[in-house]
């Protein structure tokens, strides 16, 4: 099955940028989204991209895909406390039918230094 | 749009009684359910997979004796814990989507402590 790899811990500089990591093994992956999670609740669904996508911007938010590496990764600019959470990357195959079930990393916790 | 709900968002009970969970989506129609387990610090664990008037799929070392999915119609899916045990104490977390989304919507998250 499908292999999901992130850094478990990121800490960055109130302003600075964040960038997390995600590694994945099946190149069958077509779609892949980021997620955030704040303590003590649900996914709230940040911004996703298709595979055949290299690169997406939403306001903050930047998504890199490189399909060659099997990497993708989520560029946070200018940093906010706010966005201190739990970021999970979240890969679906077509293979997995119309259920598109997900297949989610680890996780990574930011923090947020002010 | 595209909001789901869960209730309760916490519940305590006693080992060996039973917990219903629901989760529904407020503003659209969902077709395919999903249940996730998430441990404290960990990622989600997907437990079954549902689709309203079928069975439910099942994650391989899921006991669907256990945890009862039912998926009675567009809008609600119930999970029911069954003779509850300490370590059936979980974030339980819901997900909804329809035929024609890519995205996954998700509950807030039911905390299940059992005693």
């Amino acid at each position: 099955g499908e292999d999901v790899e992130q850094s478990l811990f990121l800490s960055v500089r109130e302003g600075d940028s964040s960038v997390i990591n995600c590694t994945y093994t099946d190149s069958s992956s077509t779609y892949l989204y980021w997620y955030k999670q704040e303590p003590g609740a649900g996914l709230q669904l940040l911004t996703y991209i298709f595979s055949n996508m290299d690169m997406k911007q939403d306001q903050r938010l930047t998504v890199l895909l490189n399909k060659k590496d099997k990497h993708l990764s989520l560029r946070i600019a200018d940093t906010q406390t706010g966005d201190s959470a739990i970021y999970f990357c979240a890969l679906a195959q077509l293979s997995s039918g119309s259920a598109r079930q997900l297949t989610f990393g680890s996780g990574t916790q930011l923090t947020v230094l002010p | 749009g595209a909001v789901v709900s869960q209730h309760p968002s916490r519940v305590i009970c006693k080992s060996g009684t039973s917990v219903k969970i629901e989760c529904r989506s407020l503003d659209f129609q969902a077709t395919t359910m999903f249940w996730y387990r998430q441990f404290p610090k960990q990622s989600l664990m997907l437990m079954a997979t549902s689709n309203e008037g079928s069975k439910a799929t099942y994650e391989q070392g899921v006991e669907k004796d256990k945890f009862l999915i039912n998926h009675a119609s567009l809008t609600l899916s119930t999970l029911t814990v069954t003779s509850a045990h300490p370590e059936d104490s979980s974030f339980y977390i819901c997900s909804a989507r329809t035929d024609n989304s890519y995205e996954q919507y998700f509950g807030p998250g039911t905390r299940l402590t059992v005693t």
